[in-house]
């Protein structure tokens, strides 16, 4: 089955620092790819997907590319906010399964 | 925006007893799934309900646990006996289509303490 190996946390910044989360996975096929985040007391929330080789997911000024050569998804952000404290969950898919595989998470603090 | 509720936020239970986690999915969802969270550990996949019935379960959603969707709007996780090593946030989450494209939309769980 799918399995995601994540960067390890937690990961500590400075506002207006740039961000890089690893994540890389394991599937048959070629998945669809996500990121989820979770802010503190909320349940896990979309950020971005992409769903094919080469494409970029994208949203709140982050950034993933689907790496099928590589098998990896990596989450980018240029300049991070205090408000983008929270844990960052990378997730494959497989169409036609019903199951997500999340890695650990990897928890963000960005200090002002 | 159309949410997934779940309730109650917090629970806590003696070992042995009977829970039953409640989720409302967004209305014209279709696909629904239990998910958990052990403290420090992955999110883990239990089970997922499609048409009335269960469509996947993982090793974890042994004879223990159950789900349900008793009225066409609620969905509900019941655990029978409930273990200590069953502490962990449970989170529900709705999709109106194969899951492989579209995302999950997930409540924002249920913390369950087993003493």
């Amino acid at each position: 089955g799918n399995s995601v190996t994540q960067m390890e946390g937690p990961v500590t910044l400075s506002e207006e620092a740039f961000l890089t989360i690893n994540c890389t996975y394991t599937a048959t096929g070629y998945p669809s790819l996500f990121w989820y985040v979770q802010y503190p007391g909320e349940g896990l929330q979309l950020l971005l997907k992409a769903t094919k080789a080469d494409d970029k997911g994208s949203n709140k000024g982050f950034e993933a590319t689907y790496r099928k050569e590589t098998t990896s998804f990596h989450l980018e952000k240029g300049s991070v906010q205090v408000s983008d404290s929270a844990v960052y969950f990378c997730a494959p898919a497989q169409g036609g399964s019903e199951k997500l595989v999340f890695g650990k998470g990897t928890k963000l603090t960005v200090n002002p | 925006e159309p949410e997934v509720t779940q309730t109650p936020s917090h629970q806590v239970t003696q070992m042995g007893q009977e829970v039953i986690l409640r989720c409302v999915p967004i209305s014209n969802h279709l696909y629904f799934y239990w998910y958990r969270q052990i403290l420090g550990q992955k999110v883990e996949f239990l089970v997922s309900f499609y048409n009335n019935e269960i469509s996947e379960k993982s090793e974890i959603f042994d004879d223990q646990f159950s789900v349900e969707r008793p009225d066409g709007s609620n969905f509900t996780l019941k655990i029978r006996s409930t273990k200590l090593e069953d502490s962990a946030m449970y989170f529900c989450a709705s999709s109106d289509a194969d899951r492989g494209i579209t995302p999950l939309h997930f409540g924002n769980g249920t913390r369950l303490t087993v003493t």
